[in-house]
């Protein structure tokens, strides 16, 4: 089946820093997702993006299918942006399931 | 309305209990997911319903039993539970894809914190 790979796993920065998380997946894929999972254990949808780019606010991602990989790009870091970013894909032969990455821990430092 | 409500935040059982866990959606979508996450691991898939029939059970024991009553609701029947079983139950929703049309993705509830003791 197809792989998903985060990287970093860990990341602590400092309020204020900006910081870059990538996943790498190993097929072609229907859908990429970013999510960020708060401390209650929340998965929040923070962008479908298959390919492309986009952005909303401090947070913009970019997805090169072609090449396979997404990038998540976190600008003036903030505590509340803390928390597990997941990166999840939908396998190109929709088989209707999304296989999730293990995650990149992200702390922020006051 | 753009949330899946999954009740109740948290529940603590008894390997003997028999409890249920609820999720609801009112977007439309016409798939809905249970994933099983234990503390530090990606959440893992249990089960898809696709228009409201089972469409895949990931070989999820027979102590897990889902029901989808209609279109909006979902429901993990829990009976004779592991303390392994232990974990943060997810319960998430999704559009059908059509061709060349446009999908949102997932979207996920906030989970069930469950405690087998």
């Amino acid at each position: 089946g197809i792989q998903v790979e985060q990287s970093p796993p860990d990341l602590i920065l400092q309020e204020g820093a900006n910081s870059t998380l990538r996943c790498n997946f190993s097929d072609s894929v229907n859908n990429l997702q970013w999510f960020h999972q708060n401390p209650w254990g929340q998965l929040i949808n923070l962008f479908y993006i298959p390919s492309g780019t986009k952005q909303n606010g401090r947070l913009s991602a970019t997805t090169v299918a072609t090449e396979r990989y997404s990038l998540l790009y976190i600008s003036s870091s903030q505590t509340t942006d803390s928390g597990v970013y997941f990166c999840a894909v939908e396998p190109g032969n929709r088989d209707d399931k999304i296989i999730f990455g293990k995650g990149t821990r992200l702390h922020i430092l006051p | 309305d753009t949330e899946v409500t999954q009740t109740p935040k948290h529940l603590v059982m008894g390997m003997t209990n028999k409890k249920s866990l609820k999720c609801e959606q009112h977007m439309g979508h016409r798939a809905m997911y249970w994933y099983k996450q234990k503390a530090k691991k990606p959440p893992e898939l249990m089960f898809v319903y696709s228009y409201e029939k089972l469409s895949i059970n990931e070989s999820v024991p027979s102590r897990f039993s889902p029901e989808c009553p209609n279109s909006s609701l979902l429901n993990l029947h829990l009976h004779a539970l592991q303390p392994e079983d232990s974990a943060l139950y997810l319960c998430a929703s999704s559009q059908e894809r059509i061709v060349g049309g446009v999908n949102y993705g997932y979207t996920f509830g906030s989970g069930t914190r469950l405690t087998v003791v």
